[in-house]
């Protein structure tokens, strides 16, 4: 019963680095999502996907890219770390669209940029 | 835009006390409503949801009244438990149903 499954759960990056945030889900949901959560900021969206081979912007997805080659996986890669980057992500998937079914939140990467 | 406001924090609470949350959203159309609770070192999780004005939802204790004349989602608990410290969003999908849109969450810190 693993649910959504994030790794790494911690990560110290420098600047100019790359790196790819893992999210697997084991329920068969279509739609996942992407949100870094900032202090004072709450949780904000950066990349999403309604079904393998589509995705799409959220409200802040400059400097991350995003793939859904299968159901299950749903990665986040950072090109090139900035120290604006910092931050708590949290990877999500629902079985059908926010607006009526619930949102199922892994427990979250905790990334650092010097 | 959309958008959620709830009430900044910290919230301390003695263990039985009564606990208020107020949420107020802006929105088009007929949003769906949400609480979401993240526990220390946790990701979110659902507490209660209402999809229609004047839908109460409930979980756990806590109940939140979808009043779309006020577009408030205010959460209360009769009876708060040292267990439920916690940050708590107040969140709304409209009905294109993309995503979330969260409010800035409530830190609620309950001692015995």
């Amino acid at each position: 019963n693993a649910g959504v499954t994030q790794t790494p759960k911690f990560q110290v990056l420098k600047t100019g680095q790359s790196m790819t945030l893992q999210c697997a889900q084991d329920m068969n949901h279509e739609y996942m999502s992407w949100y870094r959560q900032d202090p004072g900021m709450g949780l904000r969206l950066i990349h999403y996907s309604v079904g393998a081979g589509i995705t799409d912007q959220g409200e802040v997805p400059n400097g991350y890219n995003v793939s859904r080659s299968t159901t299950e996986d749903f990665p986040l890669r950072l090109l090139s770390a900035a120290p604006s980057q910092t931050s708590v992500y949290f990877c999500a998937s629902s079985w059908g669209t926010s607006y009526n079914s619930p949102l199922h939140f892994g427990n979250g990467t905790r990334l650092t940029v010097t | 835009g959309d958008s959620v406001t709830q009430m900044e924090g910290p919230v301390t609470l003695s263990e039985e006390a009564f606990l208020t949350i107020n949420c107020t959203y802006t929105a088009t159309g007929y949003p769906s409503l949400f609480w979401y609770v993240q526990y220390p070192g946790e990701g979110l999780q659902l507490l209660l949801k209402a999809t229609k004005a004047d839908d109460k939802g409930s979980n756990k204790g806590f109940e939140a009244t979808y009043r779309k004349e006020t577009t408030s989602f205010h959460l209360e608990k009769g009876s708060v438990q040292v267990s439920d410290s916690a940050v708590y969003f107040c969140a709304l999908s409209t009905e294109a149903g993309t995503a979330l849109i969260f409010g800035k969450g409530t830190t609620l810190s309950v001692s015995s």
